[in-house]
């Protein structure tokens, strides 16, 4: 479970408050995602980025605000949510290969964020 | 959608029976994989499965995999209290991306 850490573990904040989620990865991965886990719905993907580029944005609203500084480092900036954005935010990182391939992903233990 | 949908969504057993939770999917496939949640955690990669491949196992699983079908199925054998958790398949269907299911909760009874 050491192999990617997010912080904090648990988050409460306001509407109006700004609030930074962080993520880091020790396993010399390329690849790192930003998931949303609603109850009782499938992991929705946020964000991809592969070698630092952002390669994927999945229709997320632009209160969510992603920044990979370097390939082990992951943040989701978040500004005036709403109290539907209430859910556990996980990370996980892949390795992704010359040939294209990517194949197991590592998660973190997540951040579970409540919205009042 | 592309994502996989798992089957049953919670199944209840009793110590030491044997587990099956089934994954069908819309679209061709790289792979499939399987991943365990325990409670408010992260996920857990258990076994992943090629689609040129029909069958695979690590331990107490068995996977199979029919792409005529577009359907997978995870067996758990000779279940414990500790396989208690939630498990979702998820497949590949380009480079950089894979979907999950919603998932099924496995609850094992001591």
């Amino acid at each position: 479970e050491t192999g990617v850490t997010q912080t904090p573990r648990h988050l409460v904040m306001g509407m109006t408050n700004k609030k930074s989620l962080k993520c880091e990865q020790h396993l010399g991965h390329n690849a790192m995602y930003w998931y949303k886990q609603s109850a009782k719905k499938p992991l929705e993907l946020m964000f991809v980025y592969n070698f630092k580029e952002q390669t994927e944005n999945n229709s997320v609203p632009s209160r969510f605000s992603p920044e990979c500084p370097n390939s082990s480092h992951l943040f989701l900036h978040l500004h005036t949510l709403q109290p539907e954005d209430s859910a556990l935010y996980l990370c996980a990182s892949s390795q992704f290969g010359t040939s294209g391939s990517t194949d197991t992903q590592y998660f973190g233990p997540g951040t579970r964020l409540t919205v009042l | 959608s592309q994502q996989g949908e798992e089957d049953p969504q919670a199944l209840s057993i009793q110590e030491g029976e044997n587990a099956t939770m089934n994954c069908s999917y819309k679209t061709s496939i790289n792979n499939l994989q399987w991943y365990r949640q325990n409670s408010g955690r992260g996920l857990v990669h258990l076994i992943l499965i090629r689609s040129n491949e029909r069958e695979k196992h690590s331990g107490r699983l068995r996977v199979t995999l029919d792409t005529s079908k577009k359907s997978s199925s995870l067996l758990i054998t000779a279940s414990r209290a500790a396989d208690t958790a939630s498990y979702f398949c998820a497949t590949r269907y380009n480079n950089n991306d894979m979907r999950f299911g919603a998932g099924t909760r496995l609850t094992v009874k001591p």
